[in-house]
C-alpha cells in the first residue's frame, strides 16, 4: 500500500467550478501534512498547511481527518491559473528522522 | 521571502564530465535537502542537511556528491552520471529538520546526461 495516496486524475472543470482532492496516508503517527501545487515543468510552491481543526486560505480551504486519516483540499471558484499539479505532502513523526512523503499528485485542469 | 535560488537553470553533461549544481538560500534555514524529479512523479529525497552536516543520505550512488559550505549554500557534485540520472534536481530548506517545518524548493536544475 502507498504511504501517501491521492487519485491522479485528470480532473477537468470548467472556470467557477468547485472541486475537491482527497489524500489518504498509512502512517497514523504521521504529524504534518501540506498541499502543494506544481505547474508543467516547475519546482513544487507550498500551497498550504494542514492543521487539525481545518484551515482556509482565500478560495482554498483544507481539512484533516486524523481518525480516518484523510486529507481534503477543497478549491472554490476555480480559475483558469488553478490549473496544475496539487501534491499531498505528509511529514512522518518528529524527529531525526522526519522526512516528507509526497503522494503522486492530482492533476487539474480548469477550462473556460 | 521564502526564496531559495538554484544554478545552473539547465545542465547537460557527458557521462564522463564533472560538473556541480548550487542552492543558496537567505531564509535563516538550518535544514536543507536535495530531491530528484523523474516526469511525472513525485520528488525523491536523496540527502538532508541538517546544521551543515549530513543527516540522511537515501542510499544515493557515490557519483552524487552532496556538500554544505556553510549553512546558506547547499553544493552538489556529479561525475560519472549515467543517461538514467537525467531528471530535474531539486534543492529545498527549512527552518529546522527535526521539527516538521514546511519545506520551500529552488526552481530546479533541469539535467540532460548524454
Amino acid at each position: 500500500r502507498k504511504e501517501v495516496e491521492q487519485d491522479p486524475g485528470p480532473f477537468n472543470v470548467p472556470e467557477g467550478a468547485t472541486v475537491a482532492f482527497n489524500c489518504t496516508y498509512s502512517n497514523s503517527a504521521s504529524q504534518s501534512f501540506f498541499w502543494y501545487r506544481q505547474d508543467c515543468r516547475k519546482e513544487p510552491k507550498l500551497l498550504m498547511s494542514v492543521y487539525s481543526s481545518g484551515n482556509e486560505d482565500g478560495r482554498f480551504t483544507a481539512q484533516l481527518n486524523r481518525a480516518s486519516q484523510y486529507i481534503s483540499l477543497l478549491i472554490r471558484d476555480s480559475k483558469l491559473s488553478d490549473s496544475a499539479t496539487y501534491l499531498c505532502v505528509v511529514n512522518e513523526a518528529p524527529g531525526t528522522a522526519s522526512k516528507l512523503t509526497f503522494g503522486t499528485g492530482t492533476r487539474l485542469q480548469v477550462t473556460l | 521571502d521564502t526564496e531559495v535560488t538554484q544554478t545552473p537553470k539547465h545542465l547537460v553533461m557527458g557521462m564522463t564530465n564533472k560538473k556541480s549544481l548550487k542552492c543558496e538560500q537567505h531564509m535563516g534555514h538550518r535544514a536543507m535537502y536535495w530531491y530528484k524529479q523523474k516526469a511525472k512523479k513525485p520528488p525523491e529525497l536523496m540527502f538532508v542537511y541538517s546544521y551543515e552536516k549530513l543527516s540522511i543520505n537515501e542510499s544515493v550512488p557515490s557519483r552524487f556528491s552532496p556538500e554544505c559550505p556553510n549553512s546558506s549554500l547547499l553544493n552538489l557534485h556529479l561525475h560519472a552520471l549515467q543517461p538514467e540520472d537525467s531528471a530535474l534536481y531539486l534543492c529545498a530548506s527549512s527552518l529546522r529538520w527535526d521539527i516538521s517545518y514546511e519545506q520551500y524548493f529552488g526552481p530546479g536544475t533541469r539535467l540532460t546526461v548524454t
